[in-house]
């Protein structure tokens, strides 16, 4: 088996403020992916990654970057945050055939 | 377009009543069809999958889902549900060409005692 690490658990951050948020995986999966989840409105993907070194925009990624430097880990920023913003970000790694998530970033903006 | 939907965003049973999670999607071929559990401040986890053949699929803690094509449904359901199936509950179906989780809006599942 395999786990899907993500840090920081929690992040508070300040309206405009740039926030990093940080995936590690040792399934040795070729694909990741970050997932918005806010209340109500079930999964929505940002980013994706099929191999190191590659981005591919989701449905959300206007508001975010990301980074795939290594094959274990996958990395969101949020650009600038909006106040008042309460979301869950969750990744993901997966086979050719199911998708392994994290426990989540759960942010807050002040 | 490819969607999910999951039409009852609460859903209330007592302890040991059966379980029905209403999931309905739209694609233009068969999908591969997953339900996922959520458990409180936890990830996803996966309950079961379909991908082809036997449209009733069993999974973990005694859940089933029954594919139809023909109502283009994927309903989770459970006999005899127990107080720790408190959880939110999401139907996802997978893009064939990238791969990516379509998911829908979630059923928040409490038991009564």
């Amino acid at each position: 088996g395999g786990i899907i690490t993500q840090t920081p658990k929690f992040l508070i951050g300040q309206e405009g403020q740039k926030l990093t948020l940080k995936c590690q995986q040792n399934f040795n999966h070729d694909t990741m992916y970050w997932y918005r989840q806010d209340s109500g409105k079930g999964l929505r993907l940002i980013y994706y990654s099929i191999t190191e070194n590659d981005l591919q925009k989701g449905d959300l990624s206007e508001g975010y970057d990301a980074s795939r430097e290594k094959k274990s880990s996958f990395s969101l920023t949020v650009t600038s945050a909006q106040k008042n913003e309460m979301a869950v970000f969750l990744c993901a790694s997966s086979d050719r055939a199911e998708q392994y998530f994290g426990p989540g970033t759960r942010l807050t903006v002040l | 377009a490819q969607s999910v939907t999951q039409p009852d965003a609460r859903v209330t049973v007592s302890e040991g009543a059966s379980l029905q999670l209403r999931c309905k999607y739209s694609y233009s071929a068969t999908p591969y069809l997953f339900w996922y559990v959520q458990y409180p401040r936890q990830g996803l986890q996966l309950l079961l999958k379909y991908y082809s053949g036997d449209p009733v699929v069993q999974g973990v803690n005694s859940f089933e889902a029954e594919f139809s094509k023909s109502n283009s449904s994927f309903h989770l359901q459970k006999a005899s549900v127990h107080w720790s199936d408190s959880a939110v509950y999401f139907c996802a179906l997978r893009d064939y060409n990238q791969g990516k989780l379509i998911f829908g809006q979630g059923t928040k599942l409490s038991i009564k005692p």
